[in-house]
């Protein structure tokens, strides 16, 4: 079965520090990868998705993913964070012809001011 | 467009009553997913239809919850005898899957439901 990792549960930064979370998937074949932020008390946003082609993909407010195919990972990564960016960071997985997006169990991030 | 409307955005309720949440979808799309945020089990698909059909049930908890989508623009989930454990954030999303390319997931801002 599908599944995908999120191995950083609580992430604390400092504003202007540099963030990298963690995603590996497993699914042999080819995906649609996706990350989702939620803001406190708010509904899922798509933040960036990755469909084909360029393996480094860029979505709003600064952030941007690297797919690495060998690593089945899709880390998600922003060079300088801001107080306005915690919230919990959820990746997710579709596998190529199915209906469904598998997401992981989310990342807490807390960034101080 | 709206985006994805859901109703009420906060249900507190005490055992053994039935609890109905309702879900509007994007107009055109053709997906309609019901998912339970807890603290515990993270995010969790419960149900999908695609036009109207239910597709994939098979993370419906019990048989005290039930969906429906008599329409495409209209969902419920129902939850009847409703539990303290059935206490979470339920969220209903929506997409348009054309010619099978994958497409995101539109999010409503769900719905709290407490169960005392």
């Amino acid at each position: 079965a599908q599944s995908v990792s999120q191995h950083n549960h609580h992430v604390i930064l400092s504003e202007a520090a540099s963030l990298e979370l963690g995603c590996n998937y497993s699914y042999g074949g080819t995906v649609n990868l996706f990350w989702y932020v939620q803001y406190p008390g708010q509904h899922l946003q798509l933040l960036l998705k990755y469909f084909s082609g360029d393996p480094l993909v860029k979505g709003i407010k600064g952030f941007e993913a690297e797919f690495i195919k060998s690593k089945f990972s899709f880390n998600l990564r922003k060079p300088s964070v801001q107080w306005s960016d915690t919230a919990e960071y959820f990746c997710a997985v579709n596998a190529y012809n199915t209906d469904k997006l598998i997401f992981g169990t989310g990342t807490r991030l807390q960034v101080f001011p | 467009d709206a985006g994805v409307i859901q109703s009420p955005r906060h249900e507190v309720t005490e055992m053994g009553q039935e609890v109905t949440l309702r879900c509007k979808p994007i107009s055109g799309h053709d997906y309609l997913f019901w998912y339970r945020q807890t603290m515990m089990r993270g995010l969790e698909l419960l149900i999908y239809f695609n036009n109207n059909v239910p597709i994939d049930d098979s993370g419906m908890p019990e048989d005290r919850f039930s969906a429906k989508m008599p329409n495409a623009s209209f969902s419920t989930l129902k939850i009847q005898p409703s539990e303290p454990r059935d206490s979470a954030v339920y969220f209903c999303a929506s997409s348009l899957v054309s010619g099978r390319v994958y497409n995101e997931q539109f999010f409503g801002p769900g719905t709290r439901l407490t169960v005392l």
